[in-house]
């Protein structure tokens, strides 16, 4: 059971980089969302997608952006990376709202220098 | 803004005492309520969930919350703490546009 696969596991970006980070699930969810987890700060909702082609942001888009052209994907691109985008990125999805719980990855690290 | 807190960024109890961490939401109309554990180097597991009904939500591994809507409340408790229920536990909210917010997150220690 694959659920939702984040690659890679670890990156190492120079300032000013660009990357995408992917996120595929097999569940058939339409909802998909991306989160950043800083120590003391929980995670924090970066972008969302309520299905294939509609895409919304979180709490903290600036610097990211994100794209849905299938229901099974949702990378998350980093443009320009910066030194305060040093963080653990998690992808997750859930098959509909309200009472419907997300499924994570397992995360991907990323350290900019 | 609508938002979840959790008090106490860590807690530590003994093996086999009660462990009770706490989780509020800031909000007049009650949302969806989740608790997660997360283990070192791992993503997310979800431990249980708020829906309606039953104000006492059981889940895996003994752990159990309840939610008080008067006191805008859902702390997660469990009777007995196991050496291997040291993790980071996060409380999230729901609302109804599938925006998943979540708690700074309170790391449990366990000690023998």
């Amino acid at each position: 059971n694959a659920g939702v696969t984040q690659t890679p596991k670890f990156q190492v970006l120079k300032t000013g980089q660009s990357m995408t980070l992917q996120c595929a699930q097999d569940m058939n969810h339409e909802y998909m969302s991306w989160y950043r987890q800083d120590p003391g700060m929980g995670l924090r909702l970066i972008h969302y997608s309520v299905g294939a082609g509609i895409t919304d942001q979180g709490e903290v888009p600036n610097g990211y952006n994100v794209s849905r052209s299938t229901t099974e994907d949702f990378p998350l691109r980093l443009l320009s990376a910066a030194p305060s985008q040093t963080s653990v990125y998690f992808c997750a999805s859930s098959s509909g709202q309200g009472v419907t719980e997300a499924f994570f990855g397992q995360g991907t690290r990323l350290t900019v220098v | 803004a609508q938002s979840v807190t959790q008090l106490g960024s860590h807690v530590s109890v003994s093996e086999g005492a009660l462990v009770l961490l706490r989780c509020n939401y800031s909000s007049s109309v009650p949302p969806y309520l989740f608790w997660y554990v997360q283990y070192p180097n791992q993503g997310l597991q979800l431990l249980l969930k708020y829906t309606t009904g039953a104000t006492l939500v059981k889940g895996i591994n003994g752990f159990e919350a309840e939610f008080k809507k008067s006191e805008t409340s859902f702390h997660l408790t469990k009777p007995s703490a196991h050496m291997s229920d040291a993790a980071e536990y996060f409380c999230a909210v729901r609302y109804n546009n599938n925006d998943m917010r979540f708690g700074a997150g309170t790391r449990l220690t366990v000690k023998p």
